[in-house]
């Protein structure tokens, strides 16, 4: 089955700072999203990009499924940007997450 | 309201119970899907359902069952839990063919099987 990797597994930053967080793919894929689950387990839904390049605010993301990887930027951190970003891809039916990566942004 | 619902939230059981967790949708989806989530993990599919009619098994299905009730409504039992069945369970929703397949989370409800 398809293998999800994401890099790094934990990132630590002041307030402010910019980061950026990697998805890599085994192998082709019809739909890519990104989740940022909160300290309380919920699961928000950020992006859904299975190629290209979106922005929401301070977010954006990019896929390039040519080449089997996405990047999501965060941008002016704040500590509510805290928690763990998973980056799930669907090549049938269901969605394979990766293991996500754990930010933890301080004040 | 929140679109994709799951009662209840918090459940604590003992080994050999049964018990059912609930999800709702009020976004008119045909697809619906059950993941569990471990700890220090991402999700793993659990069974998913396209149509009312229709029931599939997902990569963990061994100790679990579901029922589709309606378009809306989607539940996952577990006939007699045992303890590593202690997770973070999602209800999950999206289009059927033709549309964007995004998928939409429900809250997520916390099982500790004791």
């Amino acid at each position: 089955g398809i293998q999800v990797e994401q890099s790094p597994p934990d990132l630590i930053l002041q307030e402010g700072a910019n980061s950026t967080l990697r998805c890599n793919f085994s192998d082709s894929v019809n739909n890519l999203q990104w989740f940022h689950q909160n300290p309380w387990g919920q699961l928000i839904n950020l992006f859904y990009i299975p190629s290209g390049t979106k922005q929401n605010g301070r977010l954006s993301a990019t896929t390039v499924a040519t080449e089997r990887y996405s990047l999501l930027y965060i941008s002016s951190s704040q500590t509510t940007d805290s928690g763990v970003y998973f980056c799930a891809v669907q090549a049938g039916t269901a969605l394979i997450f990766g293991k996500g990566t754990t930010l933890s942004v301080s004040s | 309201d929140a679109d994709v619902t799951q009662t209840p939230r918090n459940r604590i059981t003992k080994t050999g119970k049964r018990i059912m967790l609930e999800c709702s949708q009020t976004k008119g989806h045909d697809r619906m899907y059950w993941y569990r989530q471990d700890p220090g993990l991402g999700l793993r599919l659990i069974y998913y359902s396209f149509d009312v009619k229709d029931i599939n098994k997902g990569e963990i299905s061994d100790g679990y069952s579901v029922s589709r009730q309606a378009q809306a409504k989607f539940s996952l039992s577990l006939e007699s839990a045992i303890p590593n069945q202690t997770a973070l369970y999602f209800c999950a929703t999206s289009r059927g063919w033709g549309g964007v397949q995004e998928q939409y989370f429900g809250p997520g409800t916390r099982l500790t099987v004791t």
